[in-house]
């Protein structure tokens, strides 16, 4: 079966802390993972998938097919940060929709 | 950007009353749409999956004949919640995929439906 799990429901931080929001998933076969971010009365919009492995907003994902993670950190942590995320995955078969974890609150307080 | 639209933003109307929720890709075309729901501060449950053309693919769990999902063009889909109750209050969200151009593949949100059965 295919899941995704966020472990944690709230991560608080302080302003300049590290942040690492964890992600693990279970799928039969290789998929994509994504990691999305819905700030306060806004919709969910893409931060980065794991085919692109890039930083947006100085936030970088590895997938770890080994562990079957894909945690999202960022050195540094800033009050804009703050918000709901996301993580989730697809199947690689053209139509397969997002499947997402029960998603994690980052509070990030000067 | 891609650019999803839902209408209406906010819904409230009385028990065994339809409703219908549009969900619009604005500027891209969408062969596929996702159909969403979301409880307070809980994750994204997939109800269903919207083709073009062809019937939806519902997840196990959702009643099929409760929310009946049409998508009649590539730009259109709509979710009606038939006979609604109580129990059917949520926040439902849909998305649409981008299948031409760039970006290639990728799964857009709209802002979000709150319905409210009285």
């Amino acid at each position: 079966a295919q899941r995704v799990t966020q472990p944690e429901k709230l991560l608080s931080v302080f302003k300049g802390a590290p942040v690492e929001l964890k992600c693990n998933y279970s799928y039969s076969g290789s998929p994509e993972l994504f990691w999305y971010v819905q700030y306060s009365r806004q919709r969910l919009q893409l931060l980065l998938r794991h085919i692109s492995r890039e930083s947006i907003k100085g936030f970088t994902a590895d997938l770890n097919k080994g562990e079957t993670s894909f945690h999202l950190k960022k050195p540094f942590a800033q009050e804009e940060d703050s918000a709901m995320y996301y993580c989730a995955l697809r199947g690689i078969q053209a139509g397969t929709a997002l499947i997402f974890g029960k998603g994690t609150t980052l509070s990030v307080s000067s | 950007g891609a650019v999803v639209s839902q209408h209406p933003s906010r819904v409230i109307c009385k028990s065994g009353t339809s409703v219908k929720i549009e969900c619009r890709s604005l500027d891209f075309q969408a062969t596929t749409m996702f159909w969403y729901r979301q409880f307070p501060k809980q994750s994204l449950m997939l109800m269903a999956t919207s083709n073009e053309g062809s019937k939806a693919t519902y997840e196990q769990g959702v009643e099929k004949d409760k929310f009946l999902i049409n998508h009649a063009s590539l730009t259109l889909s709509t979710l009606t919640v038939t006979s609604a109750h109580p129990e059917d209050s949520s926040f439902y969200i849909c998305s649409a995929r981008t299948s031409g151009g760039a970006p290639y593949n990728e799964q857009f949100f709209g802002p979000g439906t709150r319905l409210t059965v009285l």
